[in-house]
């Protein structure tokens, strides 16, 4: 079975730009959860989508946004990038019940300049 | 809110060595918790998990985590590592059986000295 896909793997943006990132869940995951993980905070949970519906969200300001498409891949979505944005962004699939595992993908490491 | 701390930053082993990595959470309900293994540019993986039952959990690559719900800690162990144990590990806790999220430490790095 292939694993969570991630793509790109490395961007680098100059702030005020946006940028998109995608993520291919494992077959047959419903779920996709988006993390960010920087030096300083570390893991953080950006949201969650279900079905193709955002299910939870995370901390993080408007400028930060997702979808999921009906094959559950999803992308997220940074608006107006600012140098913070700089980070590891790591994708999550899961079937989306309770106590399911959830298994990371590689990442993108988004570099802001 | 639930939150966890890895109180080691660092720890040096030598390979051949056991090891424990700590871990303490703040969560009301019976917590779900994980322990993941980060590798330089990887990704995350998981090493165990637990939310009921044996309070001793099972996990991959020889890793073992004990659930203490006294002191809120579930501490990792290895009875010997590999120089390949290196890596930054993770331990997180899940609301609702990780449906809002999970709640992730600062991690530990873990360096291994031949």
């Amino acid at each position: 079975k292939a694993g969570v896909t991630q793509t790109p793997r490395y961007l680098i943006k100059t702030r005020g730009q946006q940028v998109t990132l995608s993520c291919s869940p494992i077959s047959g995951h419903r779920s996709v959860s988006w993390y960010q993980q920087t030096p300083g905070q570390g893991l953080q949970f950006l949201f969650e989508y279900f079905s193709e519906t955002q299910r939870n969200k995370g901390n993080f300001p408007g400028r930060f946004s997702g979808r999921q498409f009906s094959n559950s891949r999803s992308e997220m979505n940074v608006s107006t990038l600012e140098l913070g944005d700089s980070a590891l962004y790591l994708c999550a699939s899961w079937q989306g019940q309770k106590y399911n595992e959830q298994f990371f993908g590689p990442g993108t490491r988004l570099t802001v300049l | 809110a639930q939150s966890v701390t890895q109180p080691d930053i660092h720890i040096t082993v030598s390979e051949g060595a056991s090891l424990e990595l700590r871990c303490n959470y703040s969560y009301g309900a019976t917590p779900y918790l994980f322990w993941y293994v980060q590798s330089p540019g990887q990704g995350l993986q998981l090493l165990l998990k637990y939310f009921s039952g044996d309070t001793l959990v099972q996990g991959i690559k020889g890793f073992e985590a004990e659930f203490k719900r006294s002191q809120s800690s579930f501490n990792l162990r290895k009875p010997s590592v590999h120089w390949s144990d290196a890596a930054e590990y993770f331990c997180a806790v899940g609301e609702r059986g990780g449906a809002d999220g999970l709640t992730f430490g600062k991690g530990t790095h873990l360096i291994i000295q031949p």
